[in-house]
């Protein structure tokens, strides 16, 4: 069963550009999550998606979005990139039941802002 | 809202021996799960260990269990025979009970001496 699969790895951004970040799921998940991991932060929630909708989001600017299609895969896109955006993104994927679900994790996609 | 804290930015231990790494949270919720998450240098958050609040029993899977103390909200992980693939950051997560929306610590740094 393939993971969750993150693209792209690796990205260099200077500020006030936009980047788009895509995450595919494992199959049959159709809840999408993303986390943003600083030095500084830590890692922190960004927003969740399930079935097409935004489930929870986190205490980000409007900047960063989200969106999640019908296969389930998902995207996020950050606006007018800052210094401060530098970051790994990570992506997780959980099967479709409630309750609290094991997240599976992607590798990333390292994000530099110059 | 939820806290998760880990006390231990780095911890070292030697090959073949114990480790115990610490973790305190709060939260409201009368029901809730606890993870323990691994991060090697390859980036990959993979899951460690889970413990589900209204089981007394501590959760174990192999080398790994956990001291679950629901009372005072504390739920360290213990590393039983250390190997080198242990070294590591190490995560302690919480979940809210609205879906995948995770909290967590800041991360405890393990070294595996040989």
């Amino acid at each position: 069963k393939a993971g969750v699969t993150q693209t792209p790895r690796y990205l260099i951004k200077t500020r006030g550009q936009q980047v788009t970040l895509s995450c595919s799921p494992i199959s049959g998940h159709r809840s999408v999550s993303w986390y943003q991991q600083t030095p500084g932060q830590g890692l922190q929630f960004l927003f969740e998606y399930f079935s097409e909708t935004q489930r929870n989001k986190g205490n980000f600017p409007g900047r960063f979005s989200g969106r999640q299609f019908s296969n389930s895969r998902s995207e996020m896109n950050v606006s007018t990139l800052e210094l401060g955006d530098s970051a790994l993104y990570l992506c997780a994927s959980s099967p479709p039941y409630s309750g609290a679900n094991v997240l599976t994790f992607g590798a990333g996609s390292r994000l530099t802002v110059l | 809202a939820q806290t998760v804290t880990q006390s231990q930015p780095e911890m070292s231990v030697q090959e073949a021996e114990t480790v115990t790494l610490s973790c305190t949270y709060d939260t409201s919720e009368s029901d809730y799960y606890l993870f323990w998450y691994k991060q090697p240098p390859s980036r990959q958050m993979i899951l460690v260990i889970r413990q589900e609040a209204y089981k007394q029993q501590n959760a174990t899977e192999n080398r790994f269990s956990v001291n679950f103390q629901k009372a005072a909200k504390s739920f360290s992980l213990k590393i039983s025979d250390s190997q080198l693939g242990d070294a590591a950051m190490y995560f302690c997560a919480s979940p809210n009970n609205a879906g995948n929306m995770l909290t967590f610590g800041g991360g405890t740094r393990l070294m595996v001496k040989p």
